[in-house]
């Protein structure tokens, strides 16, 4: 169990599918992230949310929208996916400091394997 | 030049060998340094986690970095099947979180039993 849990586990999706991925964290931290994993390629940072706010977004296509409703829900929406958009994503969460930059690691759920045809 | 490099593998030794995992890095700022250990069907779960140059153990795991020479290094002893696994480097100019949060593509270790 790592305190963070995300659903499902796998999903197959047509391009015109609409679809959400689900995270919950257990941990009591209060930033949480969708990272995108694909073969051969570093992990690759999506979206972050701190304290609830939305941070950054790092120019992800507006295909995918993410919703954080408080501190331990992080949900990701999908419309009208590619192809290329198939990979591994992964939701983390962190302690992150209102005093100084002494924040904690990260720490990942098992990732949702979805797969867009 | 990427800002991190690490070689993909796959990386296959015998059971009980010494298994030394590296990465190289060009940004001078990063100071935070961490290896993480991510099993088929899994996310990445923290292995070791350390601050500027020198080295750090647990158990069977040293992470060791230099600076000098912008490098890291993990090193396993006594390596065990339940080692196979494919392992991260990442590191940081800040103490963590995601704020400039920097990962290798990560190196496929393979245990011979």
């Amino acid at each position: 169990e790592t305190g963070v849990t995300q659903t499902p586990r796998h999903l197959v999706m047509g391009m015109t599918n609409k679809k959400s991925l689900k995270c919950e964290q257990h941990l009591g931290h209060n930033a949480m992230y969708w990272y995108k994993q694909s073969a051969k390629k570093p992990l690759e940072l999506m979206f972050v949310y701190n304290f609830k706010e939305q941070t950054e977004n790092n120019s992800v296509p507006s295909r995918f929208s993410p919703e954080c409703p408080n501190s331990s829900h992080l949900f990701l929406h999908l419309h009208t996916l590619q192809p290329e958009d198939s990979a591994l994503y992964l939701c983390a969460s962190s302690q992150e400091s209102l005093i100084d930059r002494n924040n904690s690691p990260l720490h990942f759920g098992n990732g949702t394997r979805l797969t867009v045809t | 030049q990427k800002e991190v490099e690490q070689d993909p593998g796959p990386l296959s030794v015998p059971e009980g060998a010494i298994v030394s995992l590296n990465c190289t890095y060009s940004n001078s700022a990063f100071q935070y340094f961490m290896w993480y250990r991510q099993y088929s069907r899994k996310g990445p779960e923290l292995l070791m986690y350390t601050y500027s140059s020198g080295n750090k153990e647990d158990g069977r795991f040293t992470a060791q970095v230099d600076k000098s020479s912008k490098y890291i290094s993990l090193f396993i002893r006594d390596s065990q099947p339940s080692d196979s696994a494919t392992y991260l480097c990442a590191m940081s100019g800040s103490g963590g979180g995601a704020d400039g949060l920097t990962f290798g593509k990560g190196t496929h270790l393979i245990i011979q039993p």
